[in-house]
Protein backbone atom coordinates (compact mmCIF):
# COMPACT_ATOMS: atom_id res chain seq x y z
CA UNK A 1 0.00 0.00 0.00
CA UNK A 2 1.52 3.04 -1.33
CA UNK A 3 -0.96 6.08 -0.38
CA UNK A 4 -2.76 8.42 -1.65
CA UNK A 5 -0.14 10.33 -4.60
CA UNK A 6 -0.07 13.02 -6.37
CA UNK A 7 1.42 14.88 -9.03
CA UNK A 8 3.13 17.41 -9.08
CA UNK A 9 3.89 18.91 -6.19
CA UNK A 10 4.20 22.19 -6.57
CA UNK A 11 3.27 24.14 -9.63
CA UNK A 12 4.30 27.34 -10.40
CA UNK A 13 1.61 29.58 -13.41
CA UNK A 14 1.05 32.92 -14.89
CA UNK A 15 -2.58 34.05 -14.82
CA UNK A 16 -4.56 33.19 -17.80
CA UNK A 17 -2.55 29.59 -17.81
CA UNK A 18 -4.49 26.37 -17.44
CA UNK A 19 -3.19 23.56 -15.20
CA UNK A 20 -4.00 20.46 -14.43
CA UNK A 21 -3.46 18.01 -11.37
CA UNK A 22 -3.53 14.02 -11.30
CA UNK A 23 -4.37 12.11 -8.42
CA UNK A 24 -3.62 8.74 -7.72
CA UNK A 25 -5.53 6.73 -4.89
CA UNK A 26 -5.01 4.16 -2.77
CA UNK A 27 -5.71 0.81 -5.31
CA UNK A 28 -8.48 -0.55 -4.06
CA UNK A 29 -10.35 2.64 -2.38
CA UNK A 30 -13.07 3.71 -5.11
CA UNK A 31 -14.13 7.24 -3.48
CA UNK A 32 -12.50 9.94 -4.54
CA UNK A 33 -12.26 13.64 -3.37
CA UNK A 34 -10.74 16.88 -4.13
CA UNK A 35 -10.54 19.88 -1.30
CA UNK A 36 -8.54 22.72 -1.70
CA UNK A 37 -6.82 24.60 1.55
CA UNK A 38 -5.66 27.87 1.63
CA UNK A 39 -3.33 29.18 4.99
CA UNK A 40 -4.69 28.90 8.55
CA UNK A 41 -8.02 27.15 7.14
CA UNK A 42 -9.31 23.15 7.07
CA UNK A 43 -9.94 22.01 3.41
CA UNK A 44 -12.94 23.12 1.51
CA UNK A 45 -14.55 20.45 -1.00
CA UNK A 46 -14.76 20.48 -4.26
CA UNK A 47 -16.04 17.35 -5.57
CA UNK A 48 -16.11 13.57 -4.84
CA UNK A 49 -16.63 10.37 -7.03
CA UNK A 50 -17.89 6.99 -5.94
CA UNK A 51 -16.09 4.61 -9.10
CA UNK A 52 -16.11 7.05 -12.39
CA UNK A 53 -19.15 9.24 -11.40
CA UNK A 54 -18.73 12.60 -9.70
CA UNK A 55 -21.63 12.04 -7.33
CA UNK A 56 -21.09 15.81 -5.47
CA UNK A 57 -19.61 18.71 -6.93
CA UNK A 58 -19.25 21.91 -4.33
CA UNK A 59 -21.53 25.06 -5.54
CA UNK A 60 -18.45 27.35 -4.58
CA UNK A 61 -17.27 25.83 -7.75
CA UNK A 62 -17.06 28.02 -10.87
CA UNK A 63 -17.50 26.97 -14.14
CA UNK A 64 -13.13 27.03 -14.52
CA UNK A 65 -12.98 24.11 -12.27
CA UNK A 66 -13.64 20.39 -13.66
CA UNK A 67 -12.23 17.10 -12.49
CA UNK A 68 -12.50 13.55 -14.11
CA UNK A 69 -12.20 10.12 -12.85
CA UNK A 70 -12.31 8.63 -16.46
CA UNK A 71 -12.02 4.46 -15.29
CA UNK A 72 -12.42 4.94 -11.72
CA UNK A 73 -8.80 4.92 -10.72
CA UNK A 74 -6.48 7.74 -11.02
CA UNK A 75 -8.62 11.30 -11.31
CA UNK A 76 -7.65 15.00 -12.79
CA UNK A 77 -8.36 18.37 -11.55
CA UNK A 78 -8.28 21.51 -14.27
CA UNK A 79 -8.20 24.74 -13.48
CA UNK A 80 -8.81 26.93 -16.62
CA UNK A 81 -7.91 30.72 -16.80
CA UNK A 82 -6.04 30.69 -13.32
CA UNK A 83 -6.44 33.50 -11.36
CA UNK A 84 -4.43 34.62 -8.18
CA UNK A 85 -7.06 33.63 -6.07
CA UNK A 86 -6.51 30.09 -7.15
CA UNK A 87 -2.91 29.74 -5.19
CA UNK A 88 -4.19 27.53 -2.59
CA UNK A 89 -2.93 24.07 -1.62
CA UNK A 90 -5.04 20.97 -3.49
CA UNK A 91 -5.89 17.95 -2.03
CA UNK A 92 -7.03 14.47 -2.75
CA UNK A 93 -8.25 12.00 -0.47
CA UNK A 94 -9.94 8.25 -1.33
CA UNK A 95 -11.81 5.95 0.81
CA UNK A 96 -13.21 2.49 0.63
CA UNK A 97 -16.62 2.27 0.43
CA UNK A 98 -16.71 -0.94 2.85
CA UNK A 99 -14.77 1.22 5.15
CA UNK A 100 -17.33 4.22 5.56
CA UNK A 101 -16.16 8.35 5.03
CA UNK A 102 -12.91 8.06 6.64
CA UNK A 103 -10.56 9.32 4.03
CA UNK A 104 -6.81 9.10 3.08
CA UNK A 105 -5.09 12.49 1.82
CA UNK A 106 -2.14 13.25 -0.18
CA UNK A 107 0.50 15.13 -0.10
CA UNK A 108 -0.62 17.60 -2.13
CA UNK A 109 -0.07 20.45 -4.91
CA UNK A 110 0.81 23.80 -4.08
CA UNK A 111 -0.44 26.20 -6.74
CA UNK A 112 1.09 29.68 -7.11
CA UNK A 113 -0.78 31.97 -9.87
CA UNK A 114 1.43 34.76 -10.64
CA UNK B 1 -26.57 26.29 6.70
CA UNK B 2 -24.36 23.36 7.54
CA UNK B 3 -21.20 24.60 9.77
CA UNK B 4 -18.28 23.44 11.40
CA UNK B 5 -16.39 25.47 14.30
CA UNK B 6 -13.45 24.67 16.22
CA UNK B 7 -12.09 26.31 19.48
CA UNK B 8 -9.69 27.35 20.49
CA UNK B 9 -8.39 28.42 17.71
CA UNK B 10 -4.84 27.74 19.01
CA UNK B 11 -3.70 26.27 22.37
CA UNK B 12 -0.45 26.34 23.93
CA UNK B 13 0.77 23.58 26.59
CA UNK B 14 3.82 22.15 28.13
CA UNK B 15 4.57 18.49 28.47
CA UNK B 16 2.44 16.27 30.48
CA UNK B 17 -0.44 19.49 30.75
CA UNK B 18 -3.74 17.63 29.63
CA UNK B 19 -6.22 19.46 27.61
CA UNK B 20 -9.21 19.17 25.54
CA UNK B 21 -10.15 20.31 21.64
CA UNK B 22 -13.48 21.79 20.91
CA UNK B 23 -16.12 20.79 17.38
CA UNK B 24 -19.65 22.14 17.11
CA UNK B 25 -21.29 21.41 14.11
CA UNK B 26 -25.06 22.46 13.08
CA UNK B 27 -25.31 20.27 9.88
CA UNK B 28 -28.35 17.72 8.24
CA UNK B 29 -27.90 14.44 7.22
CA UNK B 30 -25.02 13.94 9.27
CA UNK B 31 -22.28 11.07 8.23
CA UNK B 32 -19.47 10.71 10.60
CA UNK B 33 -17.49 13.13 12.54
CA UNK B 34 -13.49 12.65 11.45
CA UNK B 35 -10.60 14.00 13.35
CA UNK B 36 -7.54 14.28 11.10
CA UNK B 37 -4.12 15.38 12.20
CA UNK B 38 -1.92 17.79 9.99
CA UNK B 39 1.46 18.75 9.84
CA UNK B 40 3.06 21.89 8.50
CA UNK B 41 3.05 21.47 4.46
CA UNK B 42 1.82 17.89 4.76
CA UNK B 43 -1.89 16.59 3.94
CA UNK B 44 -4.32 15.67 6.78
CA UNK B 45 -3.37 12.11 8.95
CA UNK B 46 -6.92 10.42 9.64
CA UNK B 47 -7.42 9.79 13.46
CA UNK B 48 -11.16 8.90 14.24
CA UNK B 49 -14.65 8.18 13.04
CA UNK B 50 -17.23 8.80 15.31
CA UNK B 51 -20.97 7.96 14.16
CA UNK B 52 -23.39 8.36 16.92
CA UNK B 53 -23.41 10.68 20.24
CA UNK B 54 -22.02 8.83 23.07
CA UNK B 55 -19.24 7.10 21.31
CA UNK B 56 -15.96 7.22 22.41
CA UNK B 57 -12.41 6.33 20.33
CA UNK B 58 -8.46 6.12 21.89
CA UNK B 59 -5.91 5.85 20.27
CA UNK B 60 -2.72 6.58 22.04
CA UNK B 61 -3.02 9.95 23.83
CA UNK B 62 -5.49 11.45 22.37
CA UNK B 63 -9.37 10.15 22.94
CA UNK B 64 -12.15 11.55 21.04
CA UNK B 65 -16.14 11.72 21.71
CA UNK B 66 -19.24 12.63 20.45
CA UNK B 67 -22.51 14.46 21.37
CA UNK B 68 -25.40 15.61 19.21
CA UNK B 69 -23.97 19.04 18.71
CA UNK B 70 -20.16 18.55 19.60
CA UNK B 71 -16.87 16.71 19.35
CA UNK B 72 -14.58 16.85 21.74
CA UNK B 73 -10.47 15.46 21.28
CA UNK B 74 -9.22 14.96 24.91
CA UNK B 75 -4.87 15.01 25.03
CA UNK B 76 -3.91 13.25 27.46
CA UNK B 77 -0.13 14.05 28.98
CA UNK B 78 0.87 15.99 25.38
CA UNK B 79 4.24 15.31 24.58
CA UNK B 80 5.84 17.92 22.04
CA UNK B 81 6.04 15.31 18.72
CA UNK B 82 1.48 15.95 19.11
CA UNK B 83 1.96 19.64 17.85
CA UNK B 84 0.23 19.85 15.01
CA UNK B 85 -2.71 21.40 13.81
CA UNK B 86 -5.92 18.96 14.48
CA UNK B 87 -9.18 19.15 12.42
CA UNK B 88 -12.55 18.38 12.51
CA UNK B 89 -14.48 17.68 10.11
CA UNK B 90 -18.35 16.20 9.38
CA UNK B 91 -19.71 13.80 6.42
CA UNK B 92 -22.77 15.41 5.47
CA UNK B 93 -25.43 13.12 3.09
CA UNK B 94 -26.87 15.56 0.08
CA UNK B 95 -27.99 12.69 -2.18
CA UNK B 96 -23.85 12.56 -2.71
CA UNK B 97 -21.54 13.25 -0.09
CA UNK B 98 -19.56 16.19 1.37
CA UNK B 99 -17.42 16.87 3.87
CA UNK B 100 -17.04 20.40 5.59
CA UNK B 101 -13.76 20.79 7.96
CA UNK B 102 -13.36 23.35 10.74
CA UNK B 103 -10.51 25.61 10.69
CA UNK B 104 -8.47 23.75 13.15
CA UNK B 105 -7.10 24.39 16.32
CA UNK B 106 -3.42 24.87 16.66
CA UNK B 107 -1.56 22.63 19.29
CA UNK B 108 2.15 23.63 20.48
CA UNK B 109 3.35 21.50 22.78
CA UNK B 110 6.39 22.69 24.72
CA UNK B 111 9.09 20.30 26.40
Amino acid sequence: DTGVSQDPRHKITKRGQNVTFRCDPISEHNRLYWYRQTLGQGPEFLTYFQNEAQLEKSRLLSDRFSAERPKGSFSTLEIQRTEQGDSAMYLCASSLQEAGYEQYFGPGTRLTVT
Amino acid sequence: EDQVTQSPEALRLQEGESSSLNCSYTVSGLRGLFWYRQDPGKGPEFLFTLYSAGEEKEKERLKATLTKKESFLHITAPKPEDSATYLCAVGVYTGGFKTIFGAGTRLFVKA
